[in-house]
């Protein structure tokens, strides 16, 4: 089944504690993308990425990192968090970027 | 002024009616994009638009290139039509693609 997993599903941790939330497709896409969403705010783009060892910023890049070492796996990185990083995460795949959006299932993430 | 705007940000309706959802963008495109949210938080992929008009069961969408301009309609809505319908269009940026979206519109229909 053609599919954009993501893990934890829910996280509650403390400032400055680093995490990370995994995401992997098995759809053999070149794109990968990190979106936060927040009440009133929407969806905004993190970061993302075209292709292995290909990443850029989104609109909301700070306090995040990402890497993209194999095609199928796009980690979101926060080396140290904070309480306004607390939001729900989704990853989400595609062939060329312009195509069919596959959304993970999100993570929602509190930091106290 | 956001890029991508929709209409109206919130619709009540009761079971069978007609649901029309609109959306409309200033920036230069390479597709358009409905998406659907229920409670509880899932993304689902409902249409990729890059010209014309895509049925899908009784969802239609709808999409004017010249004028900037894109339609999501329900027939015969049902209470399970209930969610976020999410308008976004990706833009070609420097040789990539970003995806820009909408406010989203709730969406109730009551039996």
């Amino acid at each position: 089944e053609a599919q954009v997993t993501q893990n934890p599903r829910y996280l509650i941790t403390v400032t400055g504690k680093k995490l990370t939330v995994t995401c992997s497709q098995n759809m053999n896409h070149e794109y990968m993308s990190w979106y936060r969403q927040d009440p009133g705010l929407g969806l905004r783009q993190i970061y993302y990425s075209m292709n292995v060892e290909v990443t850029d910023k989104g609109d909301v890049p700070e306090g995040y990192k990402v890497s993209r070492k194999e095609k199928r796996n796009f980690p979101l990185i926060l080396e140290s968090p904070s309480p306004n990083q607390t939001s729900l995460y989704f990853c989400a795949s595609s062939l060329f970027g312009w195509d069919t959006q596959y959304f993970g299932p999100g993570t929602r993430l509190t930091v106290l | 002024k956001n890029e991508v705007e929709q209409s109206p940000q919130n619709l009540t309706a009761q079971e069978g009616e007609f649901i029309t959802i609109n959306c409309s963008y200033s920036v230069g495109i390479s597709a358009l994009h409905w998406l659907q949210q229920h409670p509880g938080g899932g993304i689902v992929s409902l249409f990729m638009l890059s010209s014309g008009k895509k049925k899908h069961g009784r969802l239609i969408a709808t999409i004017n290139i010249q004028e900037k301009h894109s339609s999501l309609h329900i027939t015969a809505s049902h209470p399970r039509d209930s969610a976020v319908y999410i308008c976004a269009v990706s833009r070609p940026i420097q040789g990539a693609q970003k995806l820009v979206f909408g406010q989203g519109t709730r969406l109730t229909i009551n039996p």
